[in-house]
């Protein structure tokens, strides 16, 4: 079981907007903001898509944004394109002794 | 082009060792902090370990379910990353991606992954 939890599915129609949530707890969602998300597509490695709750790496569109309420964070995919269907991870920093907690990950089919 | 490349997974018997390596090139490896983490098939992500950079002091850190079976090491002349892997246990099966963090804050580059599988 994963520390953080994600829906397993998510779906939108081109254009449409949709967001995916990832909760935690106070020791790492709630307590820190180094809230990141990855996009896998099959058989490929993840990357990077928001790091610190709100960043965008050089390259990622910016229909892509993150934020953060209390233990929970979102991701959400605004003008969903057909590109974006992909599994989404969360990952939180959670302290000096646990470090790093993943969420299960969202399918996002685009419809 | 990749700037991780894992090599080094195959099968192996419960109980035994392997060791993965990552190359790594585009970067400065002797300044990043390195990572691994798997995948096990059809599930999510977990964190492995890391190590600090020698400048941040070269010290690792593992996951509850790796420590003190797992090793990560590095060798900065070669930009090369290891992970040795022993008292391999079925529960280790997996794709291992080896990953630039930023503090474990966040992983900002990923390799393509080696798979690991454990099975008699």
């Amino acid at each position: 079981q994963s520390a953080l939890t994600q829906p397993p599915s998510a779906s939108g129609s081109p254009g449409q907007s949709v967001t995916i949530s990832c909760t935690g707890a106070s020791s790492d969602v709630g307590g820190y903001n180094f809230v990141s998300w990855y996009q896998q597509h099959p058989g490929k490695a993840p990357r990077l898509m928001i790091y610190e709750v709100t960043k965008r790496p050089s390259g990622v569109p910016d229909r892509f944004s993150g934020s953060k309420s209390g233990n929970t964070a979102s991701l959400t995919v605004s003008g969903l394109q057909a590109e974006d269907e992909a599994k989404y991870f969360c990952s939180s920093y959670a302290g000096s002794n646990n470090f790093v907690v993943f969420g299960g990950g969202t399918k996002l089919t685009v419809l | 082009e990749v700037p991780l490349v894992e090599s080094g997974g195959g099968l192996v018997k419960p109980g035994g060792s392997l060791r993965l390596s990552c190359a790594a090139s585009g970067f400065t490896f002797s300044h990043a902090w390195m990572s691994w983490v798997r995948q096990a098939p059809g599930k999510g992500l977990e964190y492995v370990g890391h190590i600090k950079s020698k400048n941040d002091g070269g010290t690792t850190d593992y996951a509850a379910p790796v420590k003190g079976r797992f090793t990560i090491s590095r060798d900065d002349s070669k930009n090369t990353l290891y992970l040795q892997m022993n008292s391999l246990k079925t529960d280790d099966t997996a794709v291992y991606y080896c990953s630039r963090n930023y503090r474990t804050y966040y992983f900002d580059y990923w390799g393509q992954g080696t798979l690991v599988a454990v099975s008699s």
